[in-house]
């Protein structure tokens, strides 16, 4: 049951630039989670937003949620080609048991 | 900081062996989870534990099992290991509902 898309699947820029990725999703959330993977690696947990709030900073990372629209954007600015990696959204509709539903994630190249 | 330790990093069973996937938190976490990925599937959600001797099942459990007899063990058994069941396997903890998870670096299995 697949509840977060990304959007581009993949992504390729320079190193320098900024890179924007978004997330759609069907159904009222608790919050949002952002998460990277580096090629065959574990996830490792970027930033949380919950659904009453708009926008939130972490670093280079931005992260901003329209409850609205169900969506949310990922803005990684001064890209590095260490931020290499794939990107996944998670929902996570916790009203009772916890459990992230993932999107299939944005592939994200950075060319030096 | 959290750890999620997963015993190993690449497995080869035979078809039809039974296989045990352990995964082990340092931190106290409530929650436990086990996921697989697949390209093109993304990550899918085959248990998760939200106590000591509890689990429910995710999206995909057929084929598999799971048992958390210790707050901080979480392990995934696959009855008898089929083909189908060659994926990476994830395993994550979250402190409780509402917080992100931190993810073990994974189990490629391969079943042959």
């Amino acid at each position: 049951s697949q509840q977060g898309e990304e959007d581009p699947q993949a992504l390729s820029i320079q190193e320098g630039e900024n890179a924007t990725m978004n997330c759609s999703y069907k159904t009222s959330i608790n919050n949002l989670q952002w998460y990277r993977q580096n090629s065959g690696r574990g996830l490792v947990h970027l930033i949380l937003i919950r659904s009453n709030e708009r926008e939130k900073h972490s670093g280079r990372l931005r992260v901003t949620l329209d409850t609205s629209k169900k969506s949310s954007s990922l803005l990684i600015t001064a890209s590095r080609a260490a931020d290499t990696a794939s990107y996944f959204c998670a929902t996570d509709r916790t009203w009772g048991a916890q459990k992230l539903v993932f999107g299939q994630g944005t592939r994200l190249t950075i060319n030096p | 900081d959290v750890k999620v330790t997963q015993s190993s990093r690449y497995l080869v069973k035979r078809t039809g062996e039974k296989v045990f996937l352990e995964c082990v938190q340092d931190m106290d976490h409530e929650n436990m989870f086990w996921y697989r990925q697949d390209p093109g599937l993304g990550l899918r959600l085959i248990y998760f534990s939200y106590d000591v001797k509890m689990k429910e099942k995710g999206d995909i459990p057929e084929g598999y099992s799971v048992s958390r007899e210790k707050k901080e063990r979480f392990s995934l058994i696959l009855e008898s290991a089929s083909t189908n069941q060659t994926s990476m396997y994830l395993c994550a903890s979250s402190l409780r509902a509402g917080y992100g998870y931190t993810f073990g670096s994974g189990t490629r299995l391969t079943v042959v």
